[in-house]
């Protein structure tokens, strides 16, 4: 299994959304509705924002939202506010019962 | 609330086996999978693999020659076997509880393991 394709970074001002996308294959995002989004800060473990494409956990705010379209999964921020400056990965059901995880993007707030 | 604790080793050299274990505080020890993730230095996650509470396992194939997973439900705690490490396999190791779709929404503190001579 490889991993899911990321941007390495995207960036926005305060208040602006930026969408970070995720592609992989039939196997894995296109095929199930089970990708989640975990947003990472340095030296912390990572926090689920979005699962099951666009669940959020309780206690997400709704700025944060996901999508999927074929094989490509997006997370969307609204409204950015300097706390979310950090690493976002998305994951998939890879089948099999196994997981898939992408390489990770960080967002920039300018 | 569900807590995750992790312990193990920090420092190992080529060759040896890595073994960490993560206690589950709270909540149910059943009905979810019990996972391990890894993430190398600057580097991004990678699945190592996850179990039951009935001891079925699931392994990443590109590491499953060399991973355990193993359970004791008399403690609530699972522990990971990682063996023949070399460098790449120096990563901060987590712990997580995961749900049937894959998501893990509860994560140990993470372990930093390096592997050097």
């Amino acid at each position: 299994q490889s991993a899911l394709t990321q941007p390495p970074s995207a960036s926005g001002s305060p208040g602006q959304s930026v969408t970070i996308s995720c592609t992989g294959t039939s196997s894995d995002v296109g095929g199930y509705n089970y990708v989640s989004w975990y947003q990472q800060h340095p030296g912390k473990a990572p926090n689920l924002m979005i699962y099951e494409v666009s669940k959020r956990p309780s206690g997400v705010p709704d700025r944060f939202s996901g999508s999927k379209s074929g094989n490509t999964a997006s997370l969307t921020v609204s409204g950015l506010q300097a706390e979310d400056e950090a690493d976002y990965y998305c994951g998939s059901y890879a089948g099999s019962n196994k997981v898939v995880f992408g390489g990770g993007t960080k967002l920039t707030v300018l | 609330q569900v807590q995750l604790q992790q312990w193990g080793a920090g420092l190992l050299k080529p060759s040896e086996t890595l073994s960490l274990t993560c206690a589950v505080y709270g909540g149910s020890f059943s009905g979810y999978y019990w996972s391990w993730i890894r993430q190398p230095p600057g580097k991004g996650l990678e699945w190592i693999g996850k179990i039951n509470h009935s001891g079925s396992t699931y392994y990443n194939p590109s590491l499953k020659s060399r991973v355990t997973i193993s359970v004791d439900t008399s403690k609530n705690q699972f522990s990971l076997r990682l063996t023949s490490v070399t460098a790449a396999d120096t990563a901060v190791y987590y712990c997580a509880r995961s749900a049937s779709t894959g998501e893990c929404n509860y994560w140990g503190q993470g372990t930093l393991v390096t592997v050097s001579s």
